[in-house]
């Protein structure tokens, strides 16, 4: 089954403790991306990747890392955690970098509460 | 920098009946696509509608309908015959044509929300 999968699904932390959450697809996409879901904010995003080494600031990237290694995962890394990171985070695929022509993926979502 | 608003936080239908959810968005790029995302309770994005917006003709799926006009940069939803399961948080979103300089063409601006409840 084509998907993206993210790991974990929710996660209580406190601050500054150095966090991973988890992306990875199946379906072969060049494209990705971690968003941030806020109320009343819609979803904002974090970074994109256009292919493996390839990856550049969206409009909230304060605070969060990421890396393309392999082509099928995108892990988005908080180093150091605070409360304002509080929130429910996407990550989306899709196979190309074409734009509205090809359909985003979204992943489940990660629920992220930092104390 | 592209943005998009949805003025109404919430809205309330009865199951059968007709409901429509405002959208405006801010560009000034010529070409560009806009879409309609459903979020139900699962928190899963789901893809309902897209519109290019070179086309003229608006985009239908099923009981979805957009109303777009370009010239008032306005996209509208409309659900007709409302379903039980259409209950869900419904975003309006943006993304600009593909920028072969900065491939940033991918990047989807989306609206504050709209919360849908479809009443028995």
């Amino acid at each position: 089954e084509a998907q993206v999968t993210q790991n974990p699904r929710y996660l209580i932390t406190v601050t500054g403790k150095k966090l991973t959450v988890t992306c990875s697809q199946n379906m072969n996409h060049e494209y990705m991306s971690w968003y941030r879901q806020d109320p009343g904010l819609g979803l904002r995003q974090i970074y994109y990747s256009m292919n493996v080494e390839v990856t550049d600031k969206g409009d909230v990237p304060e605070g969060y890392k990421v890396s393309r290694k392999e082509k099928r995962n995108f892990p988005l890394i908080l180093e150091s955690p605070s409360p304002n990171q509080t929130s429910l985070y996407f990550c989306a695929s899709s196979f190309s970098v074409l734009g509205g022509t090809d359909t985003q993926y979204f992943g489940p979502g990660t629920r992220l509460t930092v104390l | 920098a592209q943005t998009v608003t949805q003025s109404q936080p919430e809205m309330s239908v009865q199951e059968a009946e007709t409901v429509t959810l405002s959208c405006t968005y801010d560009t000034s790029e010529s070409n560009y696509y806009l879409f309609w995302y459903k979020q139900p309770p699962s928190r899963q994005m789901i893809l309902v509608i897209r519109q290019e917006a070179y086309k003229q003709q608006n985009a239908t799926e099923n009981r979805f309908s957009v109303n777009f006009q370009k010239a008032a940069k306005s996209f509208s939803l409309k659900i007709s015959d409302s379903q039980l399961g259409d209950t869900a948080m419904y975003f309006c979103a943006f993304m600009p044509p593909h920028l072969m300089i900065k491939a940033a063409g991918n990047k989807l601006t989306f609206g504050g929300g709209t919360r849908v409840l479809v009443k028995p």
